[in-house]
């Protein structure tokens, strides 16, 4: 069984600052994705980045980058020069080799974006 | 708009009545997912289809909760003598066939109150 840890709750960041989101994993399998989703008060779950267990470079996408550490089990997700409408719950999820598509997801994080 | 569609958006219905959620893929997505949020948590896998078989229903959360995806398009999610703990989100994702750096993409769910 796969278990994803987000220790952080809630998060206040300041608009153009960095913020770093922590996120660990603990799975038994050596073939896996970590997977991060931004979702807004709409409900929508929208996509931000993915790394997959076997990349070797940190994956980035625009603003996000994924600090991922395989040997810690840790994924944390950087978002860079923060703004307002980056407000939101961030999940961090992990999908295994025998669970490809079934997402286990963490309890999310809500950061708050202030002017 | 072509991305998932989900209706519909809110339900509230009263303990012991059926309900039933529709959710709409992209449209060449072989593969749908059902996941259920309840407040304060991360979604929870309940099941999936790729086309029309459902590949996995194991992890429906009673004999109450039943999908169908019958021409391997849209699907539909029936709950029924709904309880008060069945409130939550229900979050319908679709997917090309899953390889490791595959993405889902999520509707923006259909929120149930049991009163």
């Amino acid at each position: 069984a796969q278990k994803i840890t987000q220790t952080q709750p809630g998060m206040f960041v300041q608009e153009k600052e960095a913020v770093t989101l922590d996120c660990t994993y603990d799975t038994s399998d050596q073939s896996y994705g970590l997977f991060w989703y931004k979702q807004p008060s709409s409900g929508e779950m929208i996509f931000l980045i993915y790394q997959g267990s076997y990349d070797e470079q940190n994956a980035t996408e625009g603003r996000y980058s994924l600090n991922f550490q395989k040997a810690r089990k840790s994924a944390n997700l950087v978002i860079s020069a923060s703004q307002l409408g980056d407000s939101a719950m961030y999940f961090c999820a992990i999908e295994t080799t025998d669970s490809w598509g079934k997402l286990q997801f963490g309890a999310g994080t809500q950061v708050v974006v202030t002017p | 708009d072509t991305g998932v569609s989900q209706n519909p958006r809110h339900k509230i219905t009263k303990r012991g009545q059926n309900v039933t959620f529709r959710c709409d893929p992209i449209s060449e997505h072989n593969r749908l997912y059902w996941y259920r949020q309840t407040l304060g948590q991360g979604p929870e896998f309940l099941t999936y289809f790729q086309n029309e078989a459902q590949l996995e229903k194991s992890r429906l959360l009673s004999d109450r909760f039943s999908a169908e995806r019958p021409k391997g398009s849209f699907s539909t999610l029936e709950i029924q003598r709904t309880e008060q703990g069945d409130s939550a989100m229900y979050l319908c994702a679709s997917s090309q066939n899953r390889g490791q750096d595959g993405e889902l993409f999520f509707g923006e769910g259909s929120r149930l109150t049991v009163l």
